[in-house]
Formats: C-alpha cells, sequence, structure tokens
C-alpha cells in the first residue's frame, strides 16, 4: 500500500529540546516536503526536496532544518524548539503535482 | 491579495442540497489546480484534479474559469459524511511540483 508514514503522532516537549520528526515514504517518490498548520492559516511549506542531497526552504523555514540522504527519508529537526512551533505537521510526497500526506504529528512545546 | 483565497465558511448545509463553493488564484500562469478533502485534525486528502474541461466524480464535479481565474466545488445530494474542510491547491507557476494552498473552506452537513 502506498503511504507517507510519521513518527512520533503526537508529541509534547519542553522548549530547548532538540526533537526530530521522521517522515517516510514507500512510492520511491523524488519530491517530499513538510508542512505546518496552524487555526486560520492553512498550510505552509517549511521545507521541500526534489531528491536526494536537494533541499530548499519554503515559506517558514526558521526554527527547522531538513535532510535527506536517502529517497524514502526527509526527517525534519527542531534544533531548539520554542512555543511558537506548536502546531500540526505533514509530511508529503509525489512525484507530480497532487500530493500523498502522511497522517500528521501535532507537537506541543511547553 | 493572496495568491490563493477560499472563503472560510461555514457553510452550513441540509443533507441532500447541493452546495458549490470557489477557489481564487492570482497567477494566470498556473496550470495544475486540485481539490483536497480534510477532516478535522486529519491529512489532507486529494479529492479531484481540476482539468480545463471540467471533471466529475460521482456527486461531485469540479470547474475551471481561466478568464476569471477561479475553480469551483460543487457537492450534489450532499451526505452527512461530506461535512469537513475543503483545500484548493494551486500549482507554484514556476514549479509544477510545488503548491499554493488555500485556508479552506469548512463544510457542515446538517440532517
Amino acid at each position: 500500500e502506498a503511504q507517507v508514514t510519521q513518527n512520533p503522532r503526537y508529541l509534547i516537549t519542553v522548549t530547548g529540546k532538540k526533537l526530530t520528526v521522521t517522515c517516510s515514504q514507500n512510492m520511491n517518490h523524488e519530491y517530499m516536503s513538510w508542512y505546518r498548520q496552524d487555526p486560520g492559516l492553512g498550510l505552509r511549506q517549511i521545507y521541500y526536496s526534489m531528491n536526494v542531497e536537494v533541499t530548499d526552504k519554503g515559506d517558514v523555514p526558521e526554527g527547522y532544518k531538513v535532510s535527506r540522504k536517502e529517497k524514502r527519508n526527509f526527517p525534519l529537526i527542531l534544533e531548539s524548539p520554542s512555543p511558537n512551533q506548536t502546531s500540526l505537521y505533514f509530511c508529503a510526497s509525489s512525484n507530480s503535482g497532487s500530493k500523498l500526506f502522511g497522517p500528521g504529528t501535532r507537537l506541543t512545546v511547553l | 491579495r493572496k495568491e490563493v483565497e477560499q472563503d472560510p465558511g461555514p457553510f452550513n448545509v441540509p443533507e441532500g442540497a447541493t452546495v458549490a463553493f470557489n477557489c481564487t488564484y492570482s497567477n494566470s500562469a498556473s496550470q495544475s489546480f486540485f481539490w483536497y478533502r480534510q477532516d478535522c485534525r486529519k491529512e489532507p486528502k486529494l479529492l479531484m484534479s481540476v482539468y480545463s474541461s471540467g471533471n466529475e466524480d460521482g456527486r461531485f464535479t469540479a470547474q475551471l474559469n481561466r478568464a476569471s481565474q477561479y475553480i469551483s466545488l460543487l457537492i450534489r445530494d450532499s451526505k452527512l459524511s461530506d461535512s469537513a474542510t475543503y483545500l484548493c491547491a494551486v500549482n507554484h507557476p514556476e514549479s509544477n511540483y510545488q503548491l499554493i494552498w488555500g485556508a479552506g473552506t469548512k463544510l457542515i452537513i446538517k440532517p
């Protein structure tokens, strides 16, 4: 079954404690991206990757890092999380315009 | 002006009714258009791609109006299970991979 998986699904952490949210896809897609979604603001892109070792900033990259060492994985790293990064995060992948999304990670930073 | 705009709603509609909502986009060079459905706190799921000639999938019809730069979604014979937020997405003119998202229209179907 074609899918995008994310872990963890829920995370409560404290300010400054580094964390990584993993994203993996099994469709051999070249394109992967990370979004955050906040009430009233819709989906905002954080980073995207067109292929292995190729990453670019989206609309809201500050405070986030990504890496793309393998085609299937695209982890999102928060080196020093802050409360304004409390949000719902989605990973997505595609080989064309339409996107397949992961189930989401709900992050709370206290 | 936002690049992709949607009426946030909510649209409160009785079961069985027909409902339609639009999504306007600002860049005339965009070529790919999509409607996604998002249930509360779940991931967006592709509902339909929108083609120049329009397309229909069961009770759902999507249309593109290039002259006025909007896409529309029509839902006929609405069901309680159609209650969701509907997101439109338009490709960035410089990349077929990059999408610009509307903030979504919330639809509530009432019995």
